[in-house]
């Protein structure tokens, strides 16, 4: 699996838009890019994934460039409960192998 | 649905003892994984099945580690003699495998492993 790049940490106001970057120049063209978060004393959560297409859910949006060597997960409207560690992570889709955590992005939202 | 449950939540356990921690994935997932996350550390994955079966046990970090898993579902892992290292959070995670199903992992809350 590719290797991503995320910042260690990461404030953003409540109510207003978390954008975490990702960069994985080393993507394959059968690599997706997965998001995940953990928020503190919780197991990992499943947030979106993205191939080439920019993807939305209840959750976030993700935005890929064109070359697919970075991303950005999109909160929206950020709240205090969206407080946790965002891992961004490049894999084959429908792949049963495990997951390989980074040290992800420690995302605050401040009141 | 149920999602993916851990017991217990929390074991404290003498140096040297046996501890087993058991993982009830989501009803229907066929593969199942293990990983752990020592205090202020990434998540370190320790063995996944598919089935019954474990094709990569790679991330067992010595023999006194095992893991089984009986009816394609619930898992038990069994850390043998151990050691204060072993203090943990130990996470499990249960995916599908199927036509239209992209895989993602879903995570229980985890067993907090303190050794004394």
């Amino acid at each position: 699996d590719a290797k991503t790049t995320q910042p260690p940490s990461m404030d953003c106001a409540e109510g207003r838009a978390a954008n975490l970057p990702c960069n994985h120049s080393t993507i394959s063209g059968n690599e997706y890019v997965y998001w995940y978060r953990q928020i503190h004393s919780q197991g990992p959560q499943y947030i979106i994934h993205g191939l080439k297409n920019n993807e939305t859910n209840e959750m976030a949006s993700l935005i890929i460039t064109e070359d697919r060597k970075s991303s950005t997960l999109i909160l929206p409207h950020a709240t205090l409960r969206d407080t946790a560690v965002y891992y961004c992570i490049v894999r084959v889709r429908r792949s049963q192998g495990n997951l390989i955590f980074g040290k992800g992005t420690k995302l605050s939202v401040k009141p | 649905g149920a999602g993916v449950s851990q017991s217990p939540s929390n074991k404290v356990t003498e140096k040297g003892k046996d501890v087993e921690l058991r993982c009830d994935p989501i009803s229907g997932h066929t593969a199942l994984y293990w990983y752990r996350q020592s205090l202020g550390q990434g998540l370190e994955f320790l063995i996944y099945f598919q089935g019954n079966s474990a094709p990569d046990k790679s991330g067992l970090p010595s023999d006194r580690f095992s893991a089984e898993r009986t009816g394609g579902s619930v898992s038990t892992l069994t850390i043998q003699r151990t050691q204060q290292e072993d203090s943990a959070v130990y996470l499990c995670a249960s995916s599908a495998k199927g036509q239209g199903i992209s895989y993602e992992q879903y995570f229980g809350p985890g067993t907090r492993l303190t050794v004394t």
